[in-house]
């Protein structure tokens, strides 16, 4: 079983939208949160980490999470033409790498 | 910003042979990762390594697989012999310390195993 999942797995918005994409783990004992993006051609690039309930901002992008239900999303508001990447989702167990495990990813696309 | 260079971008092998994949990190990092993504799935953690030594590795980095960067030039990774389920996107990422919202990723090197 996936550990992380992540939806929708496509997601289109209008520009100066709100997109809301969405992820939830499977395992009680992860406790720190990432979001990746990752533009067509590139490799991904860490976008914000989240380690404790609530909202974390900064600047459009604004991260929840919510422990207790497994699950953090990530909003970007005002949405970019720039912002259509593929969005990542992780989570670990503890700092280290050995279990730290990425969802499969929501594509989204800003339409101008 | 920084770049991460990936050599080559595709590299198309026969099973069983000896494959390396090279990244040239950003110069003045110290950490170094590999990972590795199947089409269709979701990336997953290979290996890190700091310092000439491997620091954490995952249940994927099987015996066949070995990493090192000799003298300060690319970081490696070297698969032998190669599998058919090795067959992925395989990212190289740096990072001047240890943590996730430090990593600079590579563009990946797509190996196909025939």
């Amino acid at each position: 079983q996936q550990k992380v999942q992540q939806s929708p797995e496509s997601l289109s918005v209008p520009e100066g939208g709100m997109a809301s994409l969405n992820c939830t783990s499977s395992d009680r004992n992860f406790q720190y949160f990432w979001w990746y993006r990752q533009h067509s051609g590139e490799g991904p690039k860490a976008l914000m980490s989240i380690f404790s309930d609530g909202d974390k901002k900064e600047g459009r992008f604004t991260a929840h999470l919510n422990k207790a239900s497994l699950h953090v999303s990530l909003h970007i508001r005002d949405s970019q033409p720039s912002d259509s990447a593929l969005y990542f989702c992780a989570a670990s167990e503890q700092t280290g790498y050995q279990n730290f495990y990425f969802g499969k990813g929501t594509s989204l696309t800003v339409i101008p | 910003g920084p770049k991460v260079l990936q050599i080559p971008s595709h590299q198309i092998i026969d099973m069983g042979q000896m494959v390396t994949l090279n990244c040239d990190p950003v110069s003045n990092h110290l950490y170094f990762y590999w990972y590795k993504q199947i089409l269709g799935q979701q990336m997953e953690f290979l290996v890190n390594f700091y310092n000439g030594k491997v620091m954490e590795k995952s249940k994927l980095f099987k015996d066949q697989f070995s990493v090192e960067r000799p003298d300060g030039s690319y970081f490696t990774l070297k698969i032998q012999p190669t599998a058919l389920e090795d067959s992925a996107v395989y990212f190289c990422a740096s990072s001047s310390r240890l943590g996730g919202l430090e990593q600079y990723f590579g563009p990946g090197t797509r190996l196909t195993v025939l």
